[in-house]
């Protein structure tokens, strides 16, 4: 079974703080993504990456950098933090090789910014 | 460019009624088509997808879908819902040509009235 692991589950922080999200997947899959969910607008794709040290830009990329460090593991980081980043974040994996766009998400990331 | 619509913002059905969420599709190539399902404070789950193929997919828990080439969509039913169905339903797609890019729906929240 797909595995995808994010950390912290809920972050509280000020306006002008320094925040990283982190996710892990035990799948061996060689894409890894971050998404954000608004209401009103679905999932939004912030970044993305096909392997370690790789990073790509999605759709929603400013304020926000990322970095893959391992096949596993994929880090969003908001070192300026402002209100309209508050969300909820979610981390995904895919294996284009076997599952054709298909994503596995991890629980989630609450991220209030005050 | 590709996107897709889910024009039901709100779907209020009672339990064991029928059931249809809308997803309609932009895309000139060849998609590859997914519902995911968002159950209260969880992460998102795939419950079908669609290749190429047989244009009636199968998902988990009752749920089917239907693609439709000449009117861009992707519907989804179930013959009877049940309570244990209230949740956001994303329609998403992604293409032949760059599967690790997908698009998702602004969800349909479905309401079941006992």
């Amino acid at each position: 079974e797909a595995a995808v692991t994010q950390s912290p589950r809920n972050k509280v922080t000020v306006t002008g703080g320094n925040v990283t999200l982190s996710c892990r997947q035990t799948n061996s899959h060689n894409y890894m993504y971050w998404y954000r969910q608004d209401t009103g607008h679905g999932l939004r794709l912030i970044h993305y990456s096909y392997g370690a040290g790789n990073l790509q830009i999605g759709d929603v990329p400013d304020g926000y950098k990322a970095t893959r460090t391992t096949q596993e593991d994929f880090f969003l980081l908001l070192e300026l933090a402002s209100p309209s980043q508050t969300s909820l974040y979610f981390c995904a994996s895919s294996d284009l090789d076997r599952n054709t766009g298909q994503l596995y998400f991890g629980e989630g990331s609450k991220l209030t910014v005050l | 460019a590709q996107s897709v619509t889910q024009p039901d913002a709100r779907v209020t059905v009672s339990e064991g009624a029928s059931l249809q969420l809308r997803c309609k599709y932009s895309y000139f190539g060849t998609p590859y088509l997914f519902w995911y399902v968002q159950y209260p404070r969880q992460g998102l789950q795939l419950l079908l997808k669609y290749y190429p193929g047989d244009p009636v997919v199968q998902g988990v828990n009752g749920f089917e879908a239907e693609f439709s080439k000449s009117n861009s969509s992707f519907h989804l039913r179930k013959a009877s819902v049940h309570w244990s169905d209230w949740a956001v339903y994303f329609c998403a797609v992604s293409m032949d040509t760059n599967a690790y890019k997908v698009i998702f729906g602004k969800g349909t929240h479905l309401h079941v009235l006992p």
